[in-house]
């Protein structure tokens, strides 16, 4: 059982260009949650997806960021003209059901701005 | 939107000391997780509470939710150093949006050998 996996691990971009951060949930696992933290800050709930579905995307700021989590192959959190605020770890979990249920989360990928 | 908060933001002890760290909500929740999160590493699923006044125990890990199930408590025995990390509190709403877990800011313990 290979978990959640994640990635890139690490990202670095430059101000400007696209970061795209790739997440494929636990076999079984048909929702896929994102989350982004900030160094000493928890966890703030960015998009949270079904197959082919945005469920709640209600965390997500509207400009430059989307995510999608198609019918094959991983879920994408894509980040378009990136600023140095963009900086977080970006924290992907999936879980079997949407409610009573704890999240598996993936190790992360840590996006640098420069 | 729905807020949980946790004290506190940080705690050290002398290992063989214990630690509490608190969540609470202004609002009632469906239920409540904990999680824990190494130091570079990624949060950890610990444990789910869902009825009124629940008690679980993890070996020396204790979680408690509250009877109005508004607040939650997390109580280590005896730290050891492997018990460092930031313990989160995971809220999920009553009604409406109640997929969605709202995290607390974490409890960062520190344990001194």
């Amino acid at each position: 059982n290979a978990g959640v996996m994640q990635n890139p691990r690490h990202l670095v971009r430059r101000r400007g260009q696209e970061a795209r951060l790739r997440c494929s949930p636990m076999k079984g696992h048909s929702h896929v949650y994102w989350y982004r933290q900030l160094p000493e800050e928890g966890l703030k709930f960015m998009v949270y997806l079904q197959k082919e579905n945005i469920i709640d995307e209600s965390g997500m700021p509207k400009e430059r960021f989307s995510a999608e989590f198609p019918k094959e192959g991983p879920s994408i959190l894509r980040i378009q003209q990136v600023v140095r605020g963009d900086s977080a770890a970006y924290f992907c979990a999936s879980s079997p059901s949407s409610t009573n249920y704890g999240y598996t989360f993936g190790s992360g990928t840590r996006l640098t701005v420069v | 939107g729905q807020q949980v908060m946790q004290i506190p933001q940080y705690q050290h002890v002398q290992e063989g000391e214990d630690f509490t760290t608190y969540c609470n909500s202004s609002t009632t929740l469906s239920n409540i997780q904990w999680y824990k999160q190494r130091p570079g590493g990624h949060p950890v699923f610990l444990i789910q509470l869902v009825k009124s006044g629940e008690v679980k125990k993890q070996k020396r890990l204790t979680f408690q939710f509250g009877e109005a199930k508004k607040n939650s408590s997390l109580h280590i025995t005896a730290t050891q150093t492997t018990d460092v990390g930031t313990y989160f509190c995971a809220a999920m709403n009553s009604g409406g949006s109640n997929y969605k877990l709202t995290f607390g800011k974490g409890t960062l313990l520190t344990v001194n050998p």
